[in-house]
Order: structure tokens, then C-alpha cells, then sequence
């Protein structure tokens, strides 16, 4: 069993639409959950990162994670375009190192 | 303030061959990592250093694989001799604070 499943995708969505993107996770010491966004091509760059359960709101996106069942999501309202990339989620210890460990990413198409 | 800088973009070579990858991290992080990222999948670590120390490497294919970072700033990551399933893109990272982990471009390697 992976640490980190994530759903593949591809999922394609009209623009405007709720998006949800979810992982889950077997590791019961992961206490930092971060969600990254990568185009094509490029780099991963940092969306958002939550510490234990609860929710974070940034913008059009918010972060859930639900430590009890070892599961997060990050759900983008009115969805543009321009967020059609692959999200990762990625998560780590409480450690001195900052070791992440990531999912296998989910495609998401937003179409026009 | 410059992003990561990874050269070179792309490299095609065949197996056996060696190859060499080379990192700049955002000036004045302490903390370097290389990932490798093969299609489909998530990123994985390889190594990461703090200053010119390694911190983890326990991810790192050591027979064929190797890296450095002299003086603490730049980075090299070499793989002699390559196999097919190196052929994945290889992703540098820095990081100052310990959420935080700034990706470069990464350089796509492809071994024929």
C-alpha cells in the first residue's frame, strides 16, 4: 500500500464548476498536509499547506484535512482555465527533516 | 528574487552513458533537495542536503547515483551509468523556512 493515494484523473470540468481533489494518506504521523499545483512542464509551486485537521480558505481554494480518516481535499470554486495543471498533495512527518511525500497528482482540465 | 535555476532543460542519452544535472538554489536557502519524477507519478526524493551536508539519502540509487554540494550553495546530481527507468524528470528544490519548498524547472532526461 502507498503512503499517499491520489486519484489520477484526468478530470475535466466546465469553467465556473466546484472542483474537489482528494488524497488519502495510511501514515498516522503525517502532521503537514500541502497541496501543489504543476503545469506542464514546469516546476510544482505551493498552493497551500494546513497543519493538523481543519480547513484553510485562500482565495477560491480551500484545504480540508480530516486527520480521524487519514484523508484531505482541496476544493477550488469557480474554476478558471488558467487552473487546468496537475495537483499534488504532498505531506510529512512533525521530523526534523522536510521530507515530503507526494501523490501521483490529479490532471485537471477546466474547459471554457 | 530569482527562482531555481536548473540546467540543462532537456538530455537525451543512452544507457550506460553518464550524465550530470546541476542546481542553483534561491540565494540564501540552506536546504537543497533533488526529486525524481517519473511520467504518471508524483515527485520522489533523492536527496536532500542542509548547507553541504546530506540529511537524507536514503531514497538514492547509491550504485549508479551521486550527488554534491560544494560550498553549500550550487548542486550537482550524477548518474553513471544510466539505465531506462532513470528516464524520468529530475526536480531540484530549496527551501529556507521548513514548509516551504521552492521547485525549479526541472531537467527532463530521456535514456534510449
Amino acid at each position: 500500500q502507498k503512503e499517499v493515494e491520489q486519484d489520477p484523473g484526468p478530470l475535466s470540468v466546465p469553467e465556473g464548476a466546484i472542483v474537489s481533489l482528494n488524497c488519502t494518506y495510511s501514515n498516522s504521523a503525517f502532521q503537514y498536509f500541502m497541496w501543489y499545483r504543476q503545469y506542464s512542464r514546469k516546476g510544482p509551486e505551493l498552493l497551500m499547506y494546513t497543519y493538523s485537521s481543519g480547513n484553510k480558505e485562500d482565495g477560491r481554494f480551500t484545504a480540508q484535512v480530516d486527520k480521524s480518516s487519514k484523508y484531505i481535499s482541496l476544493f477550488i470554486r469557480d474554476s478558471q482555465p488558467s487552473d487546468s495543471a496537475t495537483y499534488l498533495c504532498a505531506m510529512r512527518d512533525g521530523g526534523a527533516t522536510n521530507k515530503l511525500i507526494f501523490g501521483t497528482g490529479t490532471l485537471l482540465a477546466v474547459q471554457p | 528574487e530569482a527562482g531555481v535555476a536548473q540546467s540543462p532543460r532537456y538530455k537525451i542519452i543512452e544507457k550506460r552513458q553518464s550524465v550530470a544535472f546541476w542546481c542553483n538554489p534561491i540565494s540564501g536557502h540552506a536546504t537543497l533537495y533533488w526529486y525524481q519524477q517519473i511520467l504518471g507519478q508524483g515527485p520522489k526524493l533523492l536527496i536532500q542536503f542542509q548547507n553541504n551536508g546530506v540529511v537524507d539519502d536514503s531514497q538514492l540509487p547509491k550504485d549508479r547515483f551521486s550527488a554534491e554540494r560544494l560550498k553549500g550553495v550550487d548542486s550537482t546530481l550524477k548518474i553513471q551509468p544510466a539505465k531506462l527507468e532513470d528516464s524520468a524528470v529530475y526536480l531540484c528544490a530549496s527551501s529556507y523556512a521548513a514548509f516551504e519548498q521552492y521547485f525549479g524547472p526541472g531537467t527532463r532526461l530521456t535514456v534510449t
